[in-house]
């Protein structure tokens, strides 16, 4: 079993739904949950942090994290199709720890106008 | 404030070769990371490097690869010999210290 799950889709949507995206994990000592957004031929750029259990909200994005069910989620808000992408799923056990990070495979998004 | 640069973006080599993949961090940073993405799967942290310093290569293969990352200079990371599952995107990143990491647009190694 893989450290951390991810669905790797392609999840396709149209312009202006809300969008689910999601992880799970098997190792109860993650504590800091990112979510990082790739274009296509691109590197990956930081989206979300967030610490523990909880909510937290950027604009659109909403990331949330349930540590009891080992289950992490991003939600998109009337969704663009700037918002194409794949979205990656990273966690570490650390603070700042960039070499402790675990990744998921991606999630391949598609939205369409 | 230029990113993290990385080169070349493309990269063919036949087997039993060797690659070179450059890394020049953001100005600043003196913290490089490495990692690999294998098509269909996440990205797999490699080698972390401090300025002539190698502080954690936990998830570098043993044999045929090395990372660098001199006083003056970009950071190499060096394959040897290179087979046809080396064959994938090379990433850097780069912080300033412990802090969010940055990264490259990547190096897209084919090995045939």
């Amino acid at each position: 079993q893989k450290e951390v799950e991810q669905d790797p889709g392609p999840l396709s949507v149209p312009e202006g739904a809300i969008v689910s995206l999601n992880c799970t994990y098997s190792n109860s000592a993650f504590q800091y949950f990112m979510w990082y957004r790739q274009y296509s031929r691109k590197g990956p750029e930081l989206l979300m942090y967030t610490y523990s259990s909880g909510n937290k909200e950027d604009g659109r994005f909403t990331a949330q994290v349930d540590k009891s069910s080992k289950y992490i989620s991003l939600f998109i808000r009337d969704s663009q199709p700037s918002d194409s992408a794949t979205y990656l799923c990273a966690m570490s056990a650390r603070a700042d720890n960039n070499n402790d990070m675990r990744f998921g495979a991606g999630t391949r998004l598609t939205v369409k106008p | 404030n230029a990113g993290v640069m990385q080169n070349p973006r493309h990269l063919v080599r036949r087997r039993g070769q060797e690659a070179r993949l450059r890394c020049s961090p953001m100005k600043g940073h003196s913290h490089v990371y490495w990692y690999r993405q294998l098509p269909e799967e996440g990205l797999k942290f490699m080698v972390y490097l401090q300025k002539e310093n190698i502080i954690d290569e936990s998830g570098m293969p043993k044999e045929r690869f090395s990372a660098e990352f001199p006083k003056e200079g970009p950071s190499i990371l060096r394959i040897q010999q290179v087979v046809r599952g080396d064959s994938a995107a090379y990433f850097c990143a780069s912080s300033p210290s412990r802090g969010e990491a940055f990264f490259g647009q990547g190096t897209r190694l084919t090995v045939v």
